[in-house]
């Protein structure tokens, strides 16, 4: 089965411009996230997406930034304009979660990331 | 705010021994943790977990253990190997909204 898959996994832009991350999650995975993860730290929720709700925005600089789930599958994250200091890794995540995936489980999986340098 | 906090930025040992990582947490709330596992270029993988209604989970070379009273938890792994070289992050949730909190991981380094 294949796992979450990101594109692109490199991307380098100037800043100012725009960027767009893709995530496809696990067949079948109701929750999808989008986490940011800078040098030397563990990964921060950006967004999460229950279907095609967005259930947790509260992390999401919302004044740059955009994510959409429309058909409640793939899921895109925009940033738009960037900024030197948005340079990171973006993951993104899947579960199966809810009574579907029983209580105590809901395990995310995460994928490769996007490495992304604004110069 | 840290909720998840992991001191030890890194820890090396010897092939065959065994390696601890240590994490402690501040939110009594959370009744869920992880680790994962995270090789260069690679998104983190699920290595194990604990409710918080037990104080041990043993998984292979793999044991993870819970102390809800110090909000400590510590993974061992034994043996170690090469192949165990990695960063891994300690991770904490609450109930059931899947809302994780990570820490900033450990680079395990296992010499040959």
């Amino acid at each position: 089965e294949a796992g979450v898959v990101q594109s692109p996994r490199y991307k380098i832009i100037e800043k100012k411009q725009p960027v767009a991350f893709w995530c496809n999650p696990i067949s079948g995975h109701n929750t999808l996230y989008w986490y940011l993860q800078n040098l030397g730290q563990g990964p921060e929720l950006l967004i999460r997406y229950e279907n095609e709700e967005a259930v947790d925005d509260s992390q999401l600089p919302k004044d740059r930034f955009s994510a959409e789930r429309l058909k409640g599958v793939d899921s895109t994250l925009k940033i738009q304009p960037a900024e030197l200091g948005d340079s990171a890794v973006y993951l993104c995540a899947s579960s199966l979660t809810g009574l579907a995936g029983g209580l105590g489980t809901d395990t995310q999986y995460f994928g490769p990331g996007t490495r992304l340098t604004v110069l | 705010d840290q909720q998840v906090k992991q001191n030890s930025p890194s820890l090396s040992v010897q092939e065959g021994r065994i390696s601890i990582l240590n994490c402690d947490y501040t939110n009594s709330m959370f009744d869920y943790f992880l680790w994962y596992k995270k090789y260069p270029a690679e998104g983190p993988t699920f290595l194990i977990s604990i409710s918080s209604i037990k104080d041990k989970n043993e998984d292979g070379r793999f044991t993870v253990f819970l102390n809800k009273s110090a909000k400590h938890l510590s993974l061992h792994i034994v043996p170690s190997q090469p192949g165990d070289s990695a960063v891994y992050f300690c991770a904490a949730r609450r109930g059931n909204n899947n809302d994780m909190r990570f820490g900033a991981g450990t680079r395990l380094t296992v010499k040959p």
